[in-house]
């Protein structure tokens, strides 16, 4: 079972720079969601999105874009990267149903130099 | 404000020895989630309590949700190296009661 993938894995940009994360689930999950982990910040909600169409604002949601046209996908856009991206980045998705388990993706870590 | 205080944020102990990490609240939860997350991988769920008072085990690993419904501890028993990382705990918040909001963590050591 594939589950959540996120690619890639890995990347550095430089300042200035705009790059796409991607995310896809094939558990046909309405809700997904994009955190960033930061050293003793614990996970930050980015964006999130209840179906297709529909995306609305986390905690901290400046600088970055997300989209929903398909009930899998759920990309990730930094329009104008900044050293105070650097993070980890992790996407989940779970059903529409109360109390129920977010499934992760493996993370990927971005670093913005 | 943080919504949800976890302790300790450090925690390192030696195989063997048993171990209680907590999750505190002002904020009364209909539920409660804890997550386990190791080193490269995204956090892996491994219980929801949802009553006052509700004890549940996962082997070696006890939680329990506070009668008030407002904190939760998870206790280890004869911790393991494999029980090292993040222990996150987590709650349903905000207006659509979807968005999952996490504590800081705690991150554990277990020394062969």
């Amino acid at each position: 079972n594939a589950g959540v993938t996120q690619t890639p894995k890995f990347q550095v940009l430089k300042t200035g720079q705009s790059m796409t994360l991607q995310c896809a689930q094939d558990m046909n999950h309405e809700y997904m969601s994009w955190y960033r982990q930061d050293p003793g910040m614990g996970l930050r909600l980015i964006h999130y999105s209840v179906g297709a169409g529909i995306t609305d604002q986390g905690e901290v949601p400046n600088g970055y874009n997300v989209s929903r046209s398909t009930t899998e996908d759920f990309p990730l856009r930094l329009l104008s990267a900044a050293p105070s991206q650097t993070s980890v980045y992790f996407c989940a998705s779970s059903y529409l149903v109360k109390n129920t388990e977010a499934f992760f993706g493996q993370g990927t870590r971005l670093t913005v130099v | 404000t943080q919504l949800l205080e976890q302790s300790p944020q450090f925690l390192s102990i030696q195989e063997g020895e048993n171990l209680t990490v907590y999750c505190n609240s002002s904020s009364v939860f209909s539920s409660l989630q804890w997550y386990r997350q190791e080193p490269g991988e995204g956090p892996v769920l491994l219980v929801t309590v949802v009553t006052g008072g509700e004890v549940k085990k996962l082997k070696r690993l006890t939680f329990q949700f506070g009668d008030a419904r407002k904190d939760s501890s998870l206790h280890i028993t004869a911790a393991q190296p494999g029980d090292t990382g993040l222990y996150l705990c987590a709650v349903y918040s905000g207006a659509g009661s979807y968005q999952l909001t996490f504590g800081k963590g705690t991150k554990l050591s277990v020394i062969p």
